[in-house]
């Protein structure tokens, strides 16, 4: 599987927008690029996820870079309830399972 | 709506003792999955099953079995537990295709003294 690099941690403002990058230098041109976050005692939930076009949803944006070896993950207005850990993770076609990094630990600050 | 539950939410077991953690999905979805997170660290793929029937080994699955009998229900059985199986365990399930997301249960924190 593809690897993918992210900052260990960020911290950003309530209110403010949020920039989460990835790196995946070495993806495929079937990896599918997924972002999920984990709250504080839950398991993870799903973000986004894009193949090459940028995607928007009632969660976040994501920026795919035009040769796909980064990602950015677009949180527009932060809010306490989006403090968290950030995965970004790729998942090729044809395999189902995900493999998670370390992920990136976004604290907001009211 | 359930989506996946698992079960226990909490359990404390003795070294050598076998102990099967639960899950089940009402989604019908055809892939699931068991993962192992411990502290300060990401999760980890344990075990999955494509389809009803069929499983395969993830990146840590030595101590652990995991069987599919049907659709709905994944669960993992530890044989002999020792210390550093504690962890805390999610189950997830997806539907299938590339573009589909998992879905993860509330996880079950397991302390093996």
């Amino acid at each position: 599987d593809a690897k993918t690099t992210q900052p260990n941690s960020m911290e950003s403002n309530e209110e403010e927008p949020v920039h989460l990058p990835c790196n995946h230098s070495t993806i495929s041109g079937t990896d599918y690029i997924h972002w999920y976050r984990q709250l504080p005692s839950q398991g993870p939930e799903y973000v986004i996820h894009g193949l090459t076009s940028n995607v928007n949803n009632r969660m976040a944006s994501l920026a795919i870079a035009e040769d796909r070896k980064s990602s950015t993950l677009i949180l527009h207005r932060a809010t306490l309830r989006d403090a968290a850990v950030y995965y970004c993770i790729l998942r090729s076609r044809g395999a189902q399972k995900l493999v998670f990094g370390q992920g990136t630990r976004l604290t907001i600050n009211p | 709506i359930a989506g996946i539950t698992q079960a226990p939410t909490s359990q404390i077991l003795a070294a050598g003792r076998r102990m099967t953690l639960r899950c089940t999905q009402d989604m019908r979805h055809n892939a699931m999955y068991w993962y192992r997170q411990d502290l300060g660290l990401g999760l980890r793929l344990i075990h999955y099953s494509n389809t009803a029937g069929t499983t395969g080994k993830g990146e840590v699955p030595d101590g652990y079995s995991v069987s599919r009998a049907n659709t709905d229900d994944f669960p993992l059985t530890l044989a002999s537990a020792v210390p550093s199986q504690t962890s805390v365990y999610f189950c997830a399930s997806s539907g299938g295709n590339p573009t589909g997301e998992l879905f993860f249960g509330e996880g079950s924190r397991l302390t093996v003294l």
